[in-house]
């Protein structure tokens, strides 16, 4: 079946501009998670859903970030007044969901964000 | 605060040798560990996890890791490598306490060269 898709796959926008990167998580998956990975480091996580809600965003860095997920599939992250040192590959999971941590992630292959 | 460290960058194996990569982490309990591997333009793929029970773990293409806890490590083997092995390799580790279930913490990464 289909993985987790992310689009665009790239993206290059100007010092100051507002973007949206898109994740569709795999069908009937409730958790769905947001990570950013800078060059030369792991994936840094940002924010995570159950379902509609953001259950913890607790790693988006500043409120220029703001996820959103309204009918509790697809998924958009909001990036306002990016800035250079948001240039990174920003990927998207999702997991079945239930308690702990038996759900496995399911990572897509990221949209790779460049700000000029 | 968790913390994930794998000392290796870059590490190059002939075709057919062993292979060791290191993961040490920082926990104040025993956490829950994964390795993932990402393929260059690839999402992360899960290759094992620990949660509990055998401290060595079997996961897929052939790769093991063995938990000890009295270094805390989680290090990642396989006994031949195999060129379609070269990729990135990413130790993670997660909160068994709580807190969102994919909420993982990850190392920088080492990054595996075969050579024919």
């Amino acid at each position: 079946g289909a993985g987790v898709s992310q689009t665009p796959s790239n993206k290059v926008t100007e010092k100051g501009k507002y973007v949206e990167l898109r994740c569709d998580p795999i069908s009937g998956h409730t958790a769905l998670y947001w990570y950013r990975q800078s060059l030369g480091q792991g994936p840094e996580f940002l924010i995570y859903f159950q379902g509609t809600g953001a259950a913890d965003d607790s790693g988006l860095p500043n409120d220029r970030f703001f996820a959103v997920r309204p009918e509790g599939s697809v998924s958009t992250l909001k990036i306002q007044r990016t800035e250079r040192g948001d240039s990174a590959v920003y990927l998207c999971a999702s997991s079945p969901g239930g308690t702990g941590m038996n759900s496995p992630l399911h990572f897509g292959n990221g949209t790779r964000l460049t700000v000029t | 605060a968790q913390s994930v460290t794998q000392p290796d960058i870059h590490i190059t194996v002939s075709e057919g040798a062993s292979l060791e990569l290191r993961c040490n982490y920082s926990y104040g309990a025993t956490p829950y560990l994964f390795w993932y591997v990402q393929s260059p333009g690839q999402g992360l793929q899960l290759l094992l996890k620990y949660f509990s029970g055998d401290t060595l773990v079997q996961g897929i293409k052939g790769f093991e890791a063995e938990f000890k806890r009295s270094q805390s490590s989680f290090n990642l083997r396989k006994p031949s490598v195999h060129w379609s092995d070269a990729a990135e390799y990413f130790c993670a580790v997660g909160d068994r306490d709580g807190g969102s279930q994919g909420n993982l913490i990850f190392g920088k990464g080492t990054k595996l060269s075969v050579k024919p």
